[in-house]
């Protein structure tokens, strides 16, 4: 069954230092999306992705965040100046396209901001 | 925000139905109900969908209201790795606006017990 990898599981990282998420989306998908979990709380939606461009961002994303599809199969979530409170587990998701099909998520990668 | 509304919590014991119950009095005719499930931490996993009338798949069954202001998802033999977090979602159709996002409320933590 195809599915979403997502790299690294755990990273670990200073406060202020950047940090790249990266993601390999189901390969015939179209449409990506970054969300993240706060450890206890609910899965919150960061950003959508499509045809080389964000189609919507919520309020967390903010001008720290910023989104890539650098090649035809990497999807990536920067960071430029991690804060302790962008410790999160952080899960990238891909749906071919916007009819009724399943959103695939990733295992997730568990930030740490010390 | 979540359009639906959950019980925090539910109980069930090992080989029995586990009817989880949602809450959408406000969903509109263009939206679907979808149910996803979390277990542990790792990465959101689709369960099941329906737009009004009932359905079933390998891993559950799906029973909206005639009015489809509820439904209720059921596992008809729970086992001990069905304990996760239940998260019901309306999402609209494709159409103008939509970027397919999905927004997760808390969801029902689904204990089952031996």
């Amino acid at each position: 069954e195809p599915e979403v990898t997502q790299t690294p599981s755990h990273q670990v990282t200073q406060m202020g230092q950047e940090v790249i998420l990266r993601c390999v989306p189901i390969s015939n998908h179209l449409y990506f999306y970054w969300y993240r979990q706060i450890l206890g709380q609910k899965v919150e939606f960061l950003v959508s992705f499509y045809n080389n461009e964000i189609s919507e961002k919520s309020e967390i994303f903010d001008d720290q965040f910023s989104v890539e599809r650098p090649d035809g199969s990497n999807f990536t979530l920067k960071i430029r100046s991690t804060k302790l409170e962008d410790s999160a587990m952080y899960f990238c998701a891909s749906i071919r396209g916007l009819g009724t099909g399943e959103l695939f998520f990733g295992e997730g990668s568990r930030l740490t901001v010390l | 925000d979540a359009k639906t509304t959950q019980p925090t919590s539910m109980d069930c014991a090992e080989g029995r139905a586990a009817n989880l119950p949602c809450n959408h009095s406000t969903i509109s005719g263009n939206e679907y109900v979808y149910w996803y499930r979390q277990i542990h931490s790792q990465g959101p996993q689709y369960i099941i969908h329906g737009l009004k009338n009932n359905e079933t798949n390998e891993m559950a069954s799906l029973i909206i209201t005639e009015d489809r202001k509820s439904s209720t998802l059921i596992l008809p033999h729970a086992t001990l790795r069905d304990t996760a977090v239940y998260y019901c979602i309306v999402r609209p159709r494709s159409g103008s606006g939509n970027t397919g996002k999905l927004i997760f409320g808390q969801g029902t933590t689904l204990q089952v017990k031996p």
